[in-house]
């Protein structure tokens, strides 16, 4: 069974540039969400879906964030513009529900310059 | 509001000798603890969880932790450290009660084994 993909695993891009993310559950995982992982420290939840919905974006610094999951399946997450300080790991997990372990992805490193 | 605090951002052992990771959580509802492993470029793997019942918890590659809600705690152990523990380790409690994917993660611990 395929774990959690993500894509692109690495990305570069200049400051002021728009990024986005895709992150692709394990089949039938319902429940999806987007961790930031800043160097050096825990990751940090930005959002979280049940389905298409997002049920929980507090986090979610909406003035350049944002985020999709169209049909309920995979989900893109997207910045613009980025900032130096948007400079960390992005991991997408999914979970059959919020009540079950949650599997992450690989990560994309992005690193803005 | 829940938080988690590892002691120790880098632990060093000699392969062999005993693990300890250390564990302490806050929460206002009961606690569900992970320990996940993230080793270098990779996503996050579980290694063990206590939601209720035993407070002894068994995971993956011989590592367990107990939870012992008078202190607050969910340290990590492994008996004997291969080389192939060095990695980071992080620790989570849930945000929300019964949640097992919505989690506040500790800042990490950097697993070094010395052969």
């Amino acid at each position: 069974e395929a774990g959690v993909v993500q894509s692109p695993r690495y990305k570069i891009i200049e400051k002021k540039q728009p990024v986005a993310f895709w992150c692709n559950p394990i089949s039938g995982h319902n429940t999806l969400y987007w961790y930031l992982q800043n160097l050096g420290q825990g990751p940090e939840l930005l959002i979280r879906y049940e389905n298409e919905e997002a049920v929980d974006d507090s986090q979610l610094p909406k003035d350049r964030f944002s985020a999709e999951r169209l049909k309920g399946v995979d989900s893109t997450l997207k910045i613009q513009p980025a900032e130096l300080g948007d400079s960390a790991v992005y991991l997408c997990a999914s979970s059959i529900t919020g009540n079950t372990e949650a599997f992450f992805g690989q990560g994309t490193r992005l690193t803005v310059v | 509001a829940q938080s988690v605090t590892q002691l120790g951002s880098h632990v060093s052992v000699s392969e062999g000798a005993l693990v300890l990771l250390r564990c302490n959580y806050s929460s206002s509802v009961p606690p569900y603890l992970f320990w996940y492993v993230q080793y270098p470029n990779q996503g996050l793997q579980l290694l063990l969880k206590y939601t209720t019942g035993a407070t002894l918890v068994k995971g993956i590659n011989g590592f367990e932790a107990e939870f012992k809600k008078s202190e607050t705690s969910f340290h990590l152990t492994k008996p004997s450290a291969h080389m192939s523990d060095a990695a980071e380790y992080f620790c989570a409690v849930s945000d929300e009660a019964g949640n097992t994917g919505k989690l506040i993660f500790g800042q990490g611990t950097t697993l070094q084994v010395k052969p």
